[in-house]
């Protein structure tokens, strides 16, 4: 599976906006990019996830790049519940086993009141 | 409560006992997840079924280890012969793959398991 790059930690402040950014230089055209997050003492939890266009659900914003090596997840308003560890996954959705997902580092997310 | 749910919470055992934990996934899930992480890392994936059948393995998956989804339902993962290394939350996940729906995986609470 491809890799992703993500920064260790980022910081914000309650109702900011947070932009978590994700590095994936050798995606290829049949990988989604995927976003789970990981609340303190809980499993990951899907966030978002796209291929091309940018998309948007009640969560979170996600904003791909035009060639698609690089991806922005956005939390319009954060809260003192979005804090945590935030994954950039790829996925194939072509492959017709596993669908395992591959997590990295992924970013720690600190909101200050 | 309508979730995956894993039993138990926690476990500590001493080094060279077995355990065995339980996932109960999504009702209508057909596949199901087995994923280990250590402290300040990301999950690694162990194991998957689809339905009733073991379709891949980790090679994190030792010989010690062994997952069973028997009746397509519920799954255990057991332990045998426990090691200091073993130490991790065990996480359970289940999906269902269907034809044109993305199966995003819903993940339980896991197993955090201590080897003493």
């Amino acid at each position: 599976d491809a890799k992703t790059t993500q920064p260790n930690s980022m910081e914000s402040n309650e109702e900011e906006p947070v932009h978590l950014p994700c590095n994936h230089s050798t995606i290829s055209g049949t990988d989604y990019i995927h976003w789970y997050r990981q609340l303190p003492s809980q499993g990951p939890e899907y966030v978002i996830h796209g291929l091309t266009s940018n998309v948007n659900n009640r969560m979170a914003s996600l904003a791909i790049a035009e060639d698609r090596k690089s991806s922005t997840l956005i939390l319009h308003r954060a809260t003192l519940r979005d804090a945590a560890v935030y994954y950039c996954i790829l996925r194939d959705h072509n492959k017709a086993a596993g669908n395992k997902l591959t997590f990295g580092g992924g970013t720690r997310v600190l909101v200050k009141p | 409560d309508t979730g995956v749910s894993q039993d138990p919470r926690h476990k500590i055992t001493k080094r060279g006992q077995n355990v065995t934990f339980r996932c109960d996934p999504i009702s209508e899930h057909n596949r199901l997840y087995w994923y280990r992480q250590t402290l300040g890392q990301g999950p690694e994936f162990l194991t998957y079924f689809q339905n009733e059948a073991q379709l891949e393995k980790s090679r994190l998956l030792s010989d010690r280890f062994s997952a069973e989804r028997p009746k397509g339902s519920f799954s255990t993962l057991e332990i045998q012969r426990t090691e200091q290394g073993d130490s991790a939350m065990y996480l359970c996940a289940s999906s269902l793959v269907r034809a044109g729906i993305y199966n995003e995986q819903f993940f339980g609470p896991g197993t955090r398991l201590t080897v003493l």
